[in-house]
């Protein structure tokens, strides 16, 4: 059963970019689609958007001039970055296995505050 | 993209059958048999319920059944539990690689 663990500082100031990170265990990187979706407190799910392990990525158009995914197949994990960040980028932010057709596994979600 | 509309409530008995709607458009919903359903309870991570519009992943209970008509999809939850009380949220594939989810629908076992 695959798990995902994602990591990264808790709190980012507004203006700056917030850099989270999502371990892979017990499975491999390749070859699967791996997303990332936020959920803002008290609000629903948003697709950030999402990764072929061979690097192939597509994001959310109202996001993607400020994000950034990333894969390390050597490292068995993948990367979220999101430049430019306000009080709206506030939220729960969860990695999952799979893209656009089905998400199979997801992780706990790590919870990133934009505030000075 | 505009977010899939949901009601923003749904509530059954025990032993009652429920069915929550996920409606769209012609673009995402109405265009592709791409439709998933996700279960979150509160401060814990979605789980997904079903897939390609009717698919249970493995472990997913059969009271769970998903379904799709026009631009409407739906997930029905029979046999109502209280386990069952818990977020539910819609997603559909809309073309050039993007999805989106819907607004989410709070299911209450009453």
């Amino acid at each position: 059963q695959v798990q995902l663990q994602e990591s990264g500082p808790g709190l980012v100031k507004p203006s700056e970019t917030l850099s989270l990170s999502c371990t892979v265990s017990g499975g491999s990187i390749s070859p699967y689609y791996w997303s990332w979706i936020r959920q803002p407190p008290g609000k629903g799910l948003e697709w950030v958007g999402y990764i072929y392990s061979s690097g192939t990525t597509n994001y959310n158009p109202s996001l993607k001039s400020r994000v950034t995914i990333s894969v390390d197949t050597s490292k068995n994990h993948f990367s979220l970055r999101l430049s430019s960040v306000t009080a709206a980028d506030t939220a729960l932010y969860f990695c999952a296995r799979g893209g656009p057709i089905f998400i199979d596994s997801w992780g706990q979600g790590t919870l990133v505050t934009v505030s000075s | 993209q505009s977010a899939l509309t949901q009601p923003p409530s749904a509530s059954g008995s025990p032993g009652q059958s429920v069915t929550i709607s996920c409606t769209g458009t012609s673009s995402d919903v109405g265009g592709y048999n791409y439709v998933s359903w996700y279960q979150q309870h509160p401060g814990k991570a979605p789980k997904t319920l079903i897939y390609e519009v009717s698919k249970r992943p493995s472990g997913v209970p059969d009271r769970f059944s998903g379904s799709k008509s026009g631009n409407t999809a739906s997930l029905t939850v029979s046999g109502l539990q209280a386990e069952d009380e818990a977020d539910y949220y819609c997603s559909s594939y809309a073309g050039n690689d993007n999805y989106v989810f819907g607004t989410g629908t709070t299911l209450t076992v009453l």
